[in-house]
């Protein structure tokens, strides 16, 4: 494709739900990347997938959040026990291996 | 730790109405600022990368510069299309590529 896509656009659950999102990076991209946006916050970097490196997870906030990355292409950022403070966008980039991230569209989460 | 402080956080204009967007930051050892726009309901969209003091970039009415301590981005004569939000970030070195440090963005309105 294009460019990174993201799906659901939007997810709807309830509170301590497990959901999972799911990113396709730009063909040719070995890095990948998850960040979080809460309302009137800025961008929070969440993980970091380089190739076959290990993944560079020091911005996931509790143990109920996870991600892997199958084949060094899609990605899943799987949160569990879905909280209220979870409700956030959630954005997937990638890039070449230094250079510059590219975004999809984000993942609306709303947890009820 | 890694700071980046926007100003302001809103901006209104009037088409034709030149202006400037701050962004000021804290790094250990500055690889790249980046600038990015974000319209409503989309992933940010790249602009600029500056890597050091003295750097200028020019995109149509956008041009980004960089000090020791912080970046602008300059507006000159904006149109209603350039209405969006822009996010400034930063890449600092000894940290993974993928782990950007981004501020809570200036919210730019440009009326006809």
């Amino acid at each position: 494709g294009a460019g990174v896509s993201q799906s659901p656009s939007n997810k709807v659950t309830e509170k301590g739900k497990d959901v999972e999102l799911r990113c396709d990076p730009i063909s040719g991209h070995t890095a990948l990347y998850w960040y979080r946006q809460s309302l009137g916050q800025g961008l929070e970097f969440l993980i970091y997938f380089q190739g076959n490196s290990a993944p560079d997870k020091s911005g996931l906030p509790s143990d109920r959040f996870s991600a892997e990355r199958t084949g060094g292409s899609v990605s899943t950022l799987t949160i569990q026990r879905t909280q209220q403070e979870d409700s956030a966008v959630y954005l997937c980039a990638s890039s070449l291996q230094s250079g510059l991230p590219y975004f999809g569209p984000g993942t609306r989460l709303l947890v009820l | 730790e890694d700071q980046v402080t926007q100003s302001p956080e809103a901006l209104r204009l009037q088409e034709g109405e030149s202006s400037s967007l701050n962004c000021s930051y804290t790094v250990s050892g500055l690889r790249g600022l980046f600038w990015y726009r974000q319209d409503p309901g989309k992933g940010p969209e790249f602009l600029f990368t500056l890597y050091s003091a003295g750097e200028e970039k020019e995109k149509e009415r956008l041009k980004a510069t960089l000090t020791k301590k912080e970046s602008f981005l300059h507006i000159t004569a904006p149109k209603p299309e350039d209405s969006a939000t822009y996010l400034c970030a930063v890449q600092a070195g000894g940290t993974s590529y993928g782990k950007l440090t981004f501020g809570q963005g200036t919210i730019l309105t440009v009326h006809p």
